[in-house]
Protein backbone atom coordinates (compact mmCIF):
# COMPACT_ATOMS: atom_id res chain seq x y z
CA UNK A 1 0.00 0.00 0.00
CA UNK A 2 1.42 3.38 -0.56
CA UNK A 3 1.63 5.10 2.32
CA UNK A 4 1.04 8.87 3.23
CA UNK A 5 2.86 10.85 5.52
CA UNK A 6 1.42 14.72 6.90
CA UNK A 7 3.86 17.35 8.49
CA UNK A 8 3.02 18.75 10.75
CA UNK A 9 0.52 16.79 12.64
CA UNK A 10 -0.66 19.61 14.44
CA UNK A 11 -0.78 23.14 13.27
CA UNK A 12 -1.13 26.09 15.25
CA UNK A 13 -2.15 28.72 13.50
CA UNK A 14 -2.77 32.51 13.50
CA UNK A 15 -5.86 34.40 11.75
CA UNK A 16 -4.56 36.27 8.63
CA UNK A 17 -1.11 34.44 8.14
CA UNK A 18 -0.45 31.64 6.34
CA UNK A 19 -0.23 27.89 6.78
CA UNK A 20 1.14 25.14 4.93
CA UNK A 21 0.92 21.29 5.44
CA UNK A 22 3.02 18.69 3.52
CA UNK A 23 2.30 15.43 2.41
CA UNK A 24 5.13 12.72 1.11
CA UNK A 25 3.79 9.98 -0.51
CA UNK A 26 5.93 6.05 -0.46
CA UNK A 27 5.57 5.76 -4.54
CA UNK A 28 5.19 8.20 -7.05
CA UNK A 29 1.49 9.08 -7.91
CA UNK A 30 1.94 9.50 -11.31
CA UNK A 31 -0.76 6.98 -13.16
CA UNK A 32 -0.42 5.38 -16.19
CA UNK A 33 -3.27 7.39 -17.40
CA UNK A 34 -0.97 10.58 -16.92
CA UNK A 35 -2.65 12.16 -13.99
CA UNK A 36 -1.55 12.60 -10.42
CA UNK A 37 -4.50 11.68 -8.17
CA UNK A 38 -3.37 13.45 -4.98
CA UNK A 39 -5.99 15.35 -3.55
CA UNK A 40 -6.42 17.71 0.05
CA UNK A 41 -9.92 16.93 2.31
CA UNK A 42 -10.84 19.15 5.21
CA UNK A 43 -13.08 18.04 7.63
CA UNK A 44 -14.28 20.60 10.05
CA UNK A 45 -15.56 19.00 13.53
CA UNK A 46 -18.68 17.02 13.80
CA UNK A 47 -18.91 17.04 9.81
CA UNK A 48 -18.19 14.58 6.87
CA UNK A 49 -14.99 15.83 4.61
CA UNK A 50 -15.02 17.57 1.55
CA UNK A 51 -12.41 17.88 -1.11
CA UNK A 52 -10.65 20.83 -1.66
CA UNK A 53 -7.94 20.36 -3.88
CA UNK A 54 -7.46 17.49 -6.57
CA UNK A 55 -5.34 16.12 -8.66
CA UNK A 56 -2.35 18.08 -7.19
CA UNK A 57 -3.45 21.56 -7.56
CA UNK A 58 -7.46 21.59 -8.87
CA UNK A 59 -9.60 24.00 -5.85
CA UNK A 60 -12.98 21.93 -5.99
CA UNK A 61 -16.16 23.98 -6.81
CA UNK A 62 -16.39 26.53 -4.26
CA UNK A 63 -13.21 26.34 -2.22
CA UNK A 64 -11.82 29.66 -1.57
CA UNK A 65 -8.81 31.01 -3.54
CA UNK A 66 -6.71 31.35 -0.27
CA UNK A 67 -6.66 27.19 -0.77
CA UNK A 68 -3.85 26.08 -2.96
CA UNK A 69 -2.07 23.20 -3.62
CA UNK A 70 1.52 22.20 -5.26
CA UNK A 71 4.03 19.35 -5.83
CA UNK A 72 4.91 16.31 -7.87
CA UNK A 73 5.83 12.46 -7.65
CA UNK A 74 6.22 11.84 -3.88
CA UNK A 75 6.24 15.21 -2.34
CA UNK A 76 2.99 17.52 -2.19
CA UNK A 77 1.98 20.57 -0.09
CA UNK A 78 -1.37 22.76 1.07
CA UNK A 79 -0.99 26.44 1.51
CA UNK A 80 -4.04 28.72 2.81
CA UNK A 81 -2.58 32.29 1.96
CA UNK A 82 -4.58 33.92 5.05
CA UNK A 83 -6.25 31.99 7.53
CA UNK A 84 -9.93 32.37 8.53
CA UNK A 85 -11.68 30.77 11.92
CA UNK A 86 -13.87 28.82 9.67
CA UNK A 87 -10.50 27.06 8.75
CA UNK A 88 -10.28 25.10 11.93
CA UNK A 89 -10.23 21.40 11.29
CA UNK A 90 -8.19 18.55 9.96
CA UNK A 91 -7.06 18.32 6.96
CA UNK A 92 -6.39 15.00 4.96
CA UNK A 93 -4.23 14.15 2.09
CA UNK A 94 -5.26 11.33 -0.14
CA UNK A 95 -4.07 9.27 -3.06
CA UNK A 96 -6.19 8.19 -5.49
CA UNK A 97 -3.82 6.54 -7.58
CA UNK A 98 -3.39 3.35 -6.73
CA UNK A 99 -5.71 0.79 -4.40
CA UNK A 100 -6.42 0.44 -1.92
CA UNK A 101 -6.50 4.27 -1.96
CA UNK A 102 -4.95 5.83 1.21
CA UNK A 103 -5.22 8.70 3.25
CA UNK A 104 -2.68 10.82 5.77
CA UNK A 105 -2.85 10.37 9.00
CA UNK A 106 -4.40 14.14 9.25
CA UNK A 107 -2.92 17.63 10.30
CA UNK A 108 -5.35 19.47 12.95
CA UNK A 109 -5.21 23.13 12.60
CA UNK A 110 -6.29 24.96 14.77
CA UNK A 111 -5.89 29.05 16.08
CA UNK A 112 -3.70 30.50 18.53
CA UNK B 1 -28.22 19.53 -5.76
CA UNK B 2 -26.16 16.23 -5.34
CA UNK B 3 -26.77 13.91 -1.97
CA UNK B 4 -25.68 11.49 -0.69
CA UNK B 5 -27.43 9.71 2.29
CA UNK B 6 -26.27 6.82 4.23
CA UNK B 7 -28.57 4.90 6.39
CA UNK B 8 -28.28 0.56 8.08
CA UNK B 9 -25.50 1.54 10.40
CA UNK B 10 -26.44 0.16 13.98
CA UNK B 11 -24.60 -2.13 16.75
CA UNK B 12 -24.19 -5.01 16.00
CA UNK B 13 -22.55 -8.30 17.80
CA UNK B 14 -19.13 -9.65 16.48
CA UNK B 15 -19.32 -11.92 13.92
CA UNK B 16 -23.06 -10.64 12.68
CA UNK B 17 -23.81 -9.47 9.29
CA UNK B 18 -25.38 -5.65 8.23
CA UNK B 19 -26.16 -3.64 5.42
CA UNK B 20 -25.49 -0.22 4.60
CA UNK B 21 -27.21 1.81 1.91
CA UNK B 22 -26.56 4.98 0.50
CA UNK B 23 -29.18 6.94 -1.06
CA UNK B 24 -28.74 8.94 -4.12
CA UNK B 25 -29.69 12.40 -5.93
CA UNK B 26 -28.54 14.68 -8.32
CA UNK B 27 -26.53 12.05 -10.12
CA UNK B 28 -27.03 8.27 -11.60
CA UNK B 29 -25.08 5.65 -10.16
CA UNK B 30 -24.79 3.81 -13.15
CA UNK B 31 -22.53 6.82 -14.80
CA UNK B 32 -20.38 7.52 -12.06
CA UNK B 33 -17.72 5.98 -9.39
CA UNK B 34 -19.05 5.39 -5.57
CA UNK B 35 -17.06 4.95 -2.92
CA UNK B 36 -16.90 3.86 0.65
CA UNK B 37 -14.88 5.18 3.27
CA UNK B 38 -14.79 4.67 6.79
CA UNK B 39 -13.56 6.47 9.74
CA UNK B 40 -13.04 4.48 13.10
CA UNK B 41 -13.98 6.82 16.50
CA UNK B 42 -11.52 9.62 16.88
CA UNK B 43 -9.49 8.04 14.26
CA UNK B 44 -8.44 8.81 10.46
CA UNK B 45 -10.01 7.89 7.13
CA UNK B 46 -10.07 4.44 5.71
CA UNK B 47 -11.15 3.69 1.64
CA UNK B 48 -13.14 0.77 2.05
CA UNK B 49 -14.93 -0.12 -1.35
CA UNK B 50 -15.77 1.28 -4.79
CA UNK B 51 -17.46 0.57 -7.72
CA UNK B 52 -16.91 2.00 -11.13
CA UNK B 53 -19.60 3.06 -13.92
CA UNK B 54 -18.78 -0.26 -15.42
CA UNK B 55 -19.81 -2.27 -12.48
CA UNK B 56 -16.11 -3.18 -11.31
CA UNK B 57 -15.35 -3.51 -8.16
CA UNK B 58 -12.26 -3.61 -5.74
CA UNK B 59 -11.54 -3.73 -1.96
CA UNK B 60 -9.44 -2.71 0.76
CA UNK B 61 -7.71 -6.67 1.74
CA UNK B 62 -9.00 -6.58 5.11
CA UNK B 63 -12.87 -6.46 4.07
CA UNK B 64 -11.89 -8.48 0.94
CA UNK B 65 -14.58 -11.78 1.60
CA UNK B 66 -16.00 -10.09 4.00
CA UNK B 67 -17.81 -6.90 2.12
CA UNK B 68 -19.91 -6.67 -1.16
CA UNK B 69 -20.23 -3.08 -3.18
CA UNK B 70 -23.71 -3.68 -5.23
CA UNK B 71 -25.31 -0.83 -7.07
CA UNK B 72 -29.09 -0.48 -7.39
CA UNK B 73 -29.84 1.54 -11.08
CA UNK B 74 -33.48 1.62 -10.83
CA UNK B 75 -33.45 2.90 -7.09
CA UNK B 76 -30.10 4.74 -7.99
CA UNK B 77 -28.52 3.37 -4.64
CA UNK B 78 -25.28 1.82 -3.63
CA UNK B 79 -25.10 -0.60 -0.84
CA UNK B 80 -22.39 -2.30 1.22
CA UNK B 81 -22.99 -5.98 2.38
CA UNK B 82 -20.76 -6.56 6.02
CA UNK B 83 -20.41 -10.16 6.67
CA UNK B 84 -18.43 -11.39 9.39
CA UNK B 85 -18.09 -8.11 11.71
CA UNK B 86 -15.50 -7.50 13.95
CA UNK B 87 -14.95 -4.94 16.31
CA UNK B 88 -11.82 -3.37 13.85
CA UNK B 89 -14.87 -2.81 11.60
CA UNK B 90 -16.31 -0.29 14.13
CA UNK B 91 -16.75 3.48 12.33
CA UNK B 92 -18.67 6.00 10.82
CA UNK B 93 -19.23 4.79 6.89
CA UNK B 94 -19.49 7.77 4.43
CA UNK B 95 -19.97 6.96 0.86
CA UNK B 96 -18.59 9.32 -1.63
CA UNK B 97 -19.01 10.25 -5.75
CA UNK B 98 -15.72 9.81 -7.47
CA UNK B 99 -13.11 7.43 -7.29
CA UNK B 100 -9.56 9.14 -7.88
CA UNK B 101 -10.69 11.88 -5.63
CA UNK B 102 -14.04 12.30 -3.89
CA UNK B 103 -16.30 15.04 -5.15
CA UNK B 104 -19.43 14.74 -2.24
CA UNK B 105 -19.61 13.05 0.43
CA UNK B 106 -22.90 12.07 2.73
CA UNK B 107 -23.05 12.73 6.07
CA UNK B 108 -21.83 8.98 7.42
CA UNK B 109 -23.63 6.10 9.27
CA UNK B 110 -22.25 4.79 12.42
CA UNK B 111 -21.88 0.87 12.80
CA UNK B 112 -21.11 -0.51 16.14
CA UNK B 113 -19.57 -4.16 16.87
CA UNK B 114 -19.55 -4.78 19.88
CA UNK B 115 -20.77 -7.41 22.53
Amino acid sequence: DIVMTQTPLSSPATLGQPASISCRSSQSLLHSDGNTYLNWLQQRPGQPPRVLIYKISNRFSGVPDRFSGSGAGTDFTLKISRVEAEDVGVYYCMQGTQFPHTFGQGTKLEIK
Amino acid sequence: EVQLVESGGLLIQPGGSLRLSCAISGFSVGDSYVTWVRQAPRKGLEWVSVIYRGGETFYRDSVKGRFTISRDNSKNTVDLQMNSLTAEDTAVYYCARGSGWLEEWGQGTLVTVSA
